[in-house]
C-alpha cells in the first residue's frame, strides 16, 4: 500500500530553535517529493525535490531527498513566530498520482 | 491520533457522470472540512469550507452547484462533482480541524479522471 509518513505530528518550539521535520514514503512508481506550508487554510508550495541528495534552500529553510532510503527532511533554522503552520509533505508518481502525509504541526513561542 | 480518511483514492468517469468523493474523521470530531483542488505547478487551491450541520462557504470563482459538499455528520463530509466534464479532472484533497490540538489533518487524496 502506498503511504506518506510524517513525524512529529506536532512539535513546539522556541523561537531561534533548529526544526527538523520527516517524511518517509513508500510509493510506487515514485517521481518527486513535495513540502507545502499551510497557514489558516490554504497550503503554499516551499519545495519539490527530484534526486537525492541535492539540498533546496529558501531563505532559512532547507530539503533535502534521500530516494535510498526513501525519506526527506525539511530543515528550518533560526524559527520565528511566522514559521508556526502545518508543514505538508507528498509523494508524486510518475502518473501523477500524489499520496499526502497527514502533516507536522509546528508552533514556535516567542 | 487525528487520522483522516479520504475515499477513493483514485476514479475514473465518463462525461456527463456525477462523482462521491468522501472524507471521514477516524479518531475526532471534525467541526470543520476544508476541500481543496491541486493544479499544476503544485499549487493546492481551497475550494470550500464547510461546517458540520451548515451549508460550506465557497471560494470565489468555484461552482457551489456543481461542487456539491454536505457536511451531515461530525465525522464526515462528502464532496460530490456533478455532471463532470475532463477539465474537472484534477487531485481532490480534503482536510480537518476537530479544534484542540489536532491543527488541520489532511486525507490522502482522491484522483479523479473524467473520460
Amino acid at each position: 500500500e502506498d503511504k506518506v509518513v510524517q513525524s512529529p505530528l506536532s512539535l513546539v518550539v522556541h523561537e531561534g530553535d533548529t526544526v527538523t521535520l520527516n517524511c518517509s514514503y513508500e510509493v510506487t512508481n515514485f517521481r518527486s517529493l513535495l513540502w507545502y506550508k499551510q497557514e489558516k487554510k490554504a497550503p503554499t508550495f516551499l519545495f519539490m525535490l527530484t534526486s537525492s541528495g541535492i539540498e533546496k534552500k529558501s531563505g532559512r529553510l532547507s530539503s533535502i531527498l534521500d530516494k535510498k532510503e526513501l525519506f526527506s527532511i525539511l530543515n528550518i533554522t533560526a524559527t520565528q513566530t511566522g514559521d508556526s503552520a502545518i508543514y505538508l509533505c507528498a509523494a508524486r508518481t510518475t502518473g501523477n498520482q500524489f499520496y499526502f502525509g497527514t502533516g507536522t504541526s509546528l508552533t514556535v513561542i516567542p | 491520533g487525528a487520522v483522516v480518511s479520504q475515499h477513493p483514492s483514485w476514479v475514473i468517469c465518463k462525461s456527463g457522470t456525477s462523482v462521491k468523493i468522501e472524507c471521514r474523521s477516524l479518531d475526532f470530531q471534525a467541526t470543520t472540512m476544508f476541500w481543496y483542488r491541486q493544479f499544476p505547478k503544485q499549487s493546492l487551491m481551497l475550494m470550500a469550507t464547510s461546517n458540520e450541520g451548515s451549508k460550506a462557504t465557497y471560494e470565489q470563482g468555484v461552482e457551489k452547484d456543481k461542487f456539491l459538499i454536505n457536511h451531515a455528520s461530525l465525522t464526515l463530509s462528502t464532496l460530490t462533482v456533478t455532471s463532470a466534464h475532463p477539465e474537472d479532472s484534477s487531485f481532490y484533497i480534503c482536510s480537518a480541524s476537530g479544534g484542540g490540538n489536532y491543527g488541520y489533518t489532511f486525507g490522502s487524496g482522491t484522483r479523479l479522471t473524467v473520460v
